[in-house]
């Protein structure tokens, strides 16, 4: 079993589309992370969930929304998608926010057309 | 999170020990150093860490200077599927700032020849 899995992992899509990118964790984690990859390969943290709960929100445009409906599960929706969004997203998840190995899923690879 | 400098890439023969350096000057006393590396197409995943003893995994062993300003990942014998970006990363597990979240670099880009 895949301990962080993401659906899609490969995702075209439209400029101006709405679309979302599911995650979800088996590992009974209580924290779970976004990360984007650009095409300069640079990886940096978008989201943070503890326990459904915001802790860490980086600098994001404002048409990135995270949703969380249990612990297990941290969705990222993006609005109006523009091209310098294409990149791959990993969703992550660690046992809880401090002092602990970060697992990532296997990536979802976002291309805007 | 405190600044690394690594080499941009390194290059090593199949089973041949692989020693990854990673500078890391202005690290603070909750500072924590670790690894974690990238394979093609995947996500990063975990290596080792520490704080001030040298650490010994079965992935690897990482090598802290004892001032702490440097710290050296080593790979005993390189295999083809060692092939990866291999990112050092501090993180202030100490000082509860950080909430977990790691603040990659560019990394050193480690190929294997056979």
């Amino acid at each position: 079993d895949t301990a962080v899995s993401q659906t899609p992992k490969y995702l075209v899509t439209q400029m101006g589309n709405d679309k979302s990118i599911k995650c979800e964790q088996n590992l009974g984690h209580d924290t779970m992370y976004w990360y984007k990859q650009d095409s300069k390969k640079f990886l940096k943290i978008m989201f943070s969930y503890n326990n459904k709960e915001l802790i860490i929100n980086e600098t994001v445009p404002n048409r990135f929304s995270p949703k969380s409906p249990d612990k297990a599960h941290l969705n990222l929706h993006i609005n109006s998608l523009e091209l310098g969004d294409s990149a791959v997203y990993f969703c992550a998840s660690s046992p809880w926010a401090g002092r602990n190995t970060i697992y990532f899923g296997e990536g979802s690879w976002l291309t805007v057309v | 999170d405190a600044k690394t400098t690594q080499p941009n890439s390194m290059e090593s023969n199949e089973e041949e020990p692989v020693h990854l350096p990673c500078n890391h000057s202005t690290i603070s006393g909750t500072d924590y150093i670790h690894w974690y590396r990238q394979l093609p197409s995947q996500g990063p995943e975990y290596v080792i860490h520490g704080l001030t003893s040298n650490v010994n995994n079965r992935m690897a062993s990482l090598a802290i200077a004892e001032d702490r300003k440097s710290s050296t990942l080593i790979l005993h014998r390189a295999t083809l599927r060692d092939a990866a970006v291999y990112y050092c990363i501090l993180r202030d597990d100490g000082g509860g700032t950080s909430y977990g979240k790691l603040t990659f670099g560019q990394g050193t880009i480690l190929t294997v020849h056979p």
